[in-house]
C-alpha cells in the first residue's frame, strides 16, 4: 500500500540553487496538497489543488510553484532556494468531498545554507 | 490572530493520568473539525473527527462548542504511546487548517 509517496527525504541545497520536490498518491485523490512545518508554526498550506490542472496558492506560496498534469503527481518546485525555506515539506492527499482524513507523505526535510 | 490557536504546551503527565487539550479557532464559516496526532519526526495521521454531539473513541473524547468557536480533547488513563504532538485541525472552504500542535509527554 504505496499511498502518498514523497521523495527525497532529506535534501541539502545551497542558496540560489533550485529543486523539486516529488509527490505521488495512488489512491485517485483529487485534493493534493503542500504544507511546510517549522518549529511552534504548525502545518502551513503553500500549495494545493483540487484535481488535474488545477492549482492554487495558500498561505505561503512564494517562493514555491507547483503543476498537476496528472492526478497522481503535484510536485513542488523551489525556484531559487533562500535560508527561509529550511523546513519539514509534506504534502497530503484527501478524497473528495473533505472528509478530513488527509493522507500524508513522510515528509521531506530540506536544507538550505 | 491565528486562524487555529491551540494549548501552549507541553503537557508533562503521569501515566494513567486524564489530560484535556483546548483549540480555538477564528473563522465561524469553518465546516468540519479534527485532531490529528503526530509522533517525532513522523507525518501527521488522523485521531478523529469532532462532532457537535460530541464523540468517543476508546480513552479519546473530543467535543465540539461552535457557538464559542472551541474544540477539545481528552485523554483518559493516558499511556506511555500516548506521547506525541496533538493537532487541532479546521475544515474551511476546501483546505485544512492547523493548529500549532500541543506536546504530550506521558511519564512512567
Amino acid at each position: 500500500n504505496a499511498g502518498v509517496t514523497q521523495t527525497p527525504k532529506f535534501q541539502v541545497l545551497k542558496t540560489g540553487q533550485s529543486m523539486t520536490l516529488q509527490c505521488a498518491q495512488d489512491m485517485n485523490h483529487e485534493y493534493m496538497s503542500w504544507y511546510r512545518q517549522d518549529p511552534g508554526m504548525g502545518l502551513r498550506l503553500i500549495h494545493y489543488s483540487v484535481g488535474a490542472g488545477i492549482t492554487d496558492q495558500g498561505e505561503v506560496p512564494n517562493g514555491y510553484n507547483v503543476s498537476r498534469s496528472t492526478t497522481e503527481d503535484f510536485p513542488l518546485r523551489l525556484l531559487s532556494a533562500a535560508p527561509s525555506q529550511t523546513s519539514v515539506y509534506f504534502c497530503a492527499s484527501s478524497r473528495p468531498g473533505g472528509t478530513g482524513e488527509l493522507f500524508f507523505g513522510e515528509g521531506s526535510r530540506l536544507t538550505v545554507l | 490572530r491565528k486562524e487555529v490557536e491551540q494549548d501552549p504546551g507541553p503537557f508533562n503527565v503521569p501515566e494513567g493520568a486524564t489530560v484535556a487539550f483546548n483549540c480555538t479557532y477564528s473563522n465561524s464559516a469553518s465546516q468540519s473539525f479534527f485532531w490529528y496526532r503526530q509522533d517525532c519526526r513522523k507525518e501527521p495521521k488522523l485521531l478523529m473527527s469532532v462532532y457537535s454531539s460530541g464523540n468517543e473513541d476508546g480513552r479519546f473524547t473530543a467535543q465540539l462548542n461552535r457557538a464559542s468557536q472551541y474544540i477539545s480533547l481528552l485523554i483518559r488513563d493516558s499511556k506511555l504511546s500516548d506521547s506525541a504532538t496533538y493537532l487541532c485541525v479546521v475544515l474551511y472552504g476546501q483546505n485544512f487548517v492547523f493548529g500549532p500542535g500541543t506536546r504530550l509527554s506521558v511519564l512512567p
